[in-house]
């Protein structure tokens, strides 16, 4: 079956570096997916990987490897307000969105 | 500026009645989703269409339906057939199949069905 893995709850103080990891298993891969959502608001983009490597887009970075179904995003300089979840989502051979649960992030002055 | 508009935010209905979230975007895209999020749960697709007058159930689609009349709308009917109807549902479009662009979201509507 098609699997997505991400932690479900992460601390990190405001001013610091986290690191969100992602592992998926999907029948083929057409690119990786990272969404922040704020509680009872709508997913916003991130960022996307197709390629291995690093993608930086400013505070965040996403990164990916094929061969090992893994990414992560880096967030770096924290603020309070990118406390949220991060959604994690691979879309498949059909071009099909499966979805991780979501990574909670709180951040602590 | 181009977006997705759902409403209402909040829903409340009676066990029993069918209620109707509304879905519309100026995006012009083809492509539009209706998905649920429960807590502790990744996004779940309920249906999908890629065309006006065609559309394909996702992976709960029992007790719901849906229509596409319009490339801009794109109704969902919760029915008294969904058993297990509360929960947050969120609406998307993208420009269409086999294109790995990203999904725009509506703000979400929350029914609670008591």
């Amino acid at each position: 079956g098609q699997n997505i893995d991400q932690p479900t709850e992460m601390t990190a103080t405001e001013g610091a570096i986290v690191q969100i990891n992602c592992t998926y298993q999907t029948s083929g891969f057409n690119g990786l997916f990272w969404y922040q959502q704020h509680a009872g608001e709508a997913p916003t983009f991130l960022s996307y990987n197709v390629l291995d490597g690093l993608e930086e887009k400013g505070r965040f970075s996403s990164f990916l490897s094929r061969s090992k179904g893994y990414s992560y995003l880096l967030l770096k300089e924290l603020q309070m307000k990118d406390s949220a979840s991060y959604l994690c989502a691979v879309m498949d051979s059909n071009y099909q969105l499966i979805w991780g649960a979501g990574t909670k992030l709180i951040i602590k002055p | 500026d181009g977006g997705i508009t759902q409403s209402p935010k909040y829903l409340f209905r009676k066990e029993g009645q069918n209620v109707t979230l509304s879905c519309e975007q100026n995006l012009n895209h083809d492509a539009m989703y209706w998905y649920r999020q429960d807590p502790g749960q990744g996004l779940r697709l309920i249906y999908y269409s890629q065309i006006v007058n065609d559309f394909q159930k996702g992976d709960i689609a029992e007790g719901y339906s849906v229509s596409r009349e319009k490339k801009e709308s794109f109704p969902l009917t919760v029915t008294s057939a969904q058993k297990n109807p509360t929960a947050f549902y969120l609406c998307a479009s993208s420009k269409g199949e086999g294109d790995p662009s990203p999904l725009h979201f509506g703000n979400g509507t929350r029914l609670t069905v008591t």
